[in-house]
C-alpha cells in the first residue's frame, strides 16, 4: 500500500516565485519523514528530515517543510526559487526500517 | 556527512553477461545497505535489504536469483546482475545506514549506477 503521495510529478515556477511542493503520508503517523533532491543521473541528496521534535523543519539551500499532522501533509516549500532548484523532489517516510519513496516531483524553474 | 560510493557509475553491457556494482560506505560502517532500481521519470523502487554477514531481503517481485546481493564487509555491499537482459536496463543506487548515533532513519546514498544492456 502506498504510504505518501506526492500531488503533482511536474511542478513549474519562475525565477524567484515560491516554490511548494506537496506531500501526504498515509494516516499512521512515520517517525521519521524526508525529503531527497536528485539531479540528473545523480543519486539522492538530503534536503531535511522530521524527527518529531518540531513541526518546523529548515534544510539546506533555503527549503524547509511543515509537519502537520491534521492535515497527513509534509509539504516543501522555498520562498524565492533558483535556477539551480531544477531537479526531481522525493518525499520519504521511514517505516519498519525502511524508506519509502513517493513518486517524486519533478521541478522546472523559468528564467 | 557520510559518504558511500558507488563503481561503476555507468556500466554497458551484452545480454546474457553478469554484472557486478558495488557499494562502498568510504567513512564509516554500515550494517545495513538498499539497493533500489529507478526507471527514467519514475521513483526509487526498493529492491532489497542487504545485511552484513547474512542474507539479503529481497522485496516482493524481486527475483534473487536475477539480482545477488552479497554484503561480505561492514563497508562494502555488491549487486550482480546475473544474466543480464535489456530489460534489466536501469539506473541502481544503493544507500546505507550509519548507525553509529542510533537510528535516525536516514540514509546515505552512492551516486548511482546506470546500467545498459545491450
Amino acid at each position: 500500500a502506498q504510504s505518501v503521495t506526492q500531488l503533482g510529478s511536474h511542478v513549474s515556477v519562475s525565477e524567484g516565485a515560491l516554490v511548494l511542493l506537496r506531500c501526504n503520508y498515509s494516516s499512521s503517523v512515520p517517525p521519521y519523514l524526508f525529503w531527497y533532491v536528485q539531479y540528473p543521473n545523480q543519486g539522492l541528496q538530503l534536503l531535511l528530515k522530521y524527527t518529531s521534535a518540531a513541526t518546523l523543519v529548515k534544510g539546506i539551500n533555503g527549503f524547509e517543510a511543515e509537519f502537520k499532522k491534521s492535515e497527513t501533509s509534509f509539504h516543501l516549500t522555498k520562498p524565492s526559487a533558483h535556477m539551480s532548484d531544477a531537479a526531481e523532489y522525493f518525499c520519504a517516510p521511514y517505516r519498519r526500517g525502511k524508506l519509502i519513496f513517493g513518486q517524486g516531483t519533478e521541478l522546472s524553474v523559468k528564467p | 556527512g557520510a559518504v558511500v560510493s558507488q563503481h561503476p557509475s555507468w556500466v554497458i553491457c551484452k545480454s546474457g553477461t553478469s554484472v557486478k556494482i558495488e557499494c562502498r560506505s568510504l567513512d564509516f560502517q554500515a550494517t545495513t545497505m538498499f539497493w533500489y532500481r529507478q526507471f527514467p521519470k519514475q521513483s526509487l523502487m526498493l529492491m532489497a535489504t542487504s545485511n552484513e554477514g547474512s542474507k539479503a531481503t529481497y522485496e516482493q517481485g524481486v527475483e534473487k536469483d536475477k539480482f545477488l546481493i552479497n554484503h561480505a564487509s561492514l563497508t562494502l555491499s555488491t549487486l550482480t546482475v546475473t544474466s543480464a537482459h535489456p530489460e534489466d536496463s536501469s539506473f541502481y543506487i544503493c544507500s546505507a545506514r550509519d548507525l553509529l548515533g542510533g537510528d535516525t532513519g536516514e540514509l546515505f546514498f552512492g551516486e548511482g549506477s546506470r546500467l545498459t544492456v545491450l
